[in-house]
């Protein structure tokens, strides 16, 4: 069946860089962009940015470009996303999601997300 | 950016009731709006898109709809299932935003 399976959840100092990947099967990795998606505690979701597995290009929303970086191995058909210059306020669980056609931007299928803890 | 205000923000019901959750975007998107289920520990799950069709495998008790900027999300019959967190999002214009999200407990 069509999955996305992510790494584990981490725990970072403030001023680290965390990488979480998302391993996809049961569809055409390259056909679909992913799309990475957060949530801290209390918070709504918040889109981060995507990438297009076929190209390597990317799109990243403005409150994380300069400080995130989403990258791709079609080979294992895997996405990464990896978040620099950690604050506290980064603590969320980071969810991967895979866009359900052409670049409609809304996600059919999700990771099982990461949590990733910012703590010094 | 858009902003997508849902309400309530949380609601009660018991089994077997209808409830409706509102999302109101600040301008136009169009028909782009999907919403999501979302319960504690779980991937969200995707039940609407382009705001009133229905994804694969999602039971028929939910449905959307659209007046302008104002989306609705009605869940006929309650399960005990059903109980979790809603949320709405715009896919019109980038960045691609989400409501604040609708906590649907069992009354």
């Amino acid at each position: 069946q069509v999955q996305l399976v992510q790494s584990g959840a981490e725990v970072k100092k403030p001023g680290a860089s965390v990488k979480v990947s998302c391993e996809a099967s049961g569809y055409t990795f390259i056909a679909y962009y992913i799309h990475w998606v957060r949530q801290a505690p209390g918070q709504r979701l918040q889109w981060m940015g995507w990438i297009n597995p076929n190209s390597d290009d990317t799109n990243y929303a403005h409150e994380f470009q300069g400080r995130v970086t989403m990258t791709r191995d079609t080979s294992i058909s895997t996405a990464y996303m990896e978040l620099s210059r950690l604050t506290s306020d980064d603590t969320a669980v980071y969810y991967c999601a895979k866009d359900r056609g052409k670049q409609d931007n809304i996600f059919d299928i999700w990771g099982q997300g990461t949590m990733v803890t910012v703590s010094s | 950016d858009i902003q997508m205000t849902q309400s309530p923000s949380s609601v009660s019901a018991s089994v077997g009731d209808s409830v409706t959750i509102t999302c109101r975007a600040s301008q136009d998107i169009s028909r782009w709006l999907a919403w999501y289920q979302h319960k504690p520990g779980k991937a969200p799950q995707l039940l609407i898109y382009a705001a009133s069709s229905l994804q694969s495998g999602v039971p028929s008790r939910f449905s959307g709809s659209e007046s302008g900027t104002d989306f609705t999300l009605t869940i006929s019959s309650l399960q005990p299932e059903d109980f979790a967190t809603y949320y709405c999002q715009q896919a019109n214009s980038f960045p691609y935003t989400f409501g604040q999200g609708t906590k649907l407990e069992i009354k």
